[in-house]
């Protein structure tokens, strides 16, 4: 399986901070690499698909990188709908896997 | 509009079958490329993706769960079935279903609706 590992596992902001997730493979994926936001009692949403490409809706803010093995998330001003948890997903190949999640607390 | 709802029952014995149910609309299952997947989360803890099954019938299961795994699709009714046999309290957790629109197109390949989940309690 690959190993998707998400770093910080939590971290603590302000409204207006630029934040930043970052999502390292044990193995290459390509641009396999998706973004999910999730709020608690809440399904997971979809921000980010195929590394970089931003989610019909999903405000600008979300910003998102990387390929291979090295990916990151950024918010660039901290909104405060915005406190989450964050989960990155590779598609490379089965079994799909997540990252063990970013929580984002004021 | 993409609608999936996921049905079955709140509490389970331990060793007894756990059948779900997911339930959609806005697509169809035969649509080329078109999946859907099962998802569950312990609580407190993170997503674990556990099986798919695709538009051409094919289907892919997490290895560690794979022989008490059975996903199914009632292409006609719009239906997606998840059995898991021999439960255990350890599979307590929200049971998400989710589609996948394109699994031959990188940009396609994610979750993009879900299913509000099920809660599923494992206990005597």
């Amino acid at each position: 399986d690959i190993q998707m590992t998400q770093s910080p596992s939590s971290l603590s902001a302000s409204v207006g901070d630029r934040v930043t997730i970052t999502c390292r493979a044990s193995q290459s994926i390509s641009t396999y690499l998706n973004w999910y936001q999730q709020k608690p009692g809440r399904a997971p949403n979809l921000l980010i698909y195929s590394a970089s490409n931003l989610q019909s809706g999903v405000p600008s803010r979300f910003r998102a990188s990387g390929s291979g093995t090295d990916f990151t998330l950024t918010i660039t001003s901290l909104q405060p709908e915005d406190f989450a948890t964050y989960y990155c997903q590779q598609s490379y190949t089965t079994p799909w896997t997540f990252g063990q999640g970013a929580k984002v607390d004021i | 509009q993409v609608t999936l709802r996921e049905s079955g029952p709140a509490l389970v014995k331990p060793t007894a079958t756990l059948t779900l149910t997911c339930a959609f609309s806005g697509f169809s299952l035969s649509t080329t490329g078109m999946s859907v997947s099962w998802i569950r989360q312990p609580p407190g803890k993170a997503l674990e993706w556990l099986a798919r099954i695709d538009w051409d019938d094919d289907k892919y299961y997490r290895p560690s769960l794979r022989t008490r795994l059975t996903i199914s699709k009632d292409t006609s009714k719009n239906r997606v079935v998840l059995k898991m046999t021999n439960m255990d309290p350890i599979d307590t957790g929200t049971y998400f279903c989710a589609r996948t629109p394109g699994i031959a197109a990188r940009e396609e390949r994610a979750f993009d609706v879900w299913g509000q989940g099920t809660m599923v309690t494992v206990s005597s």
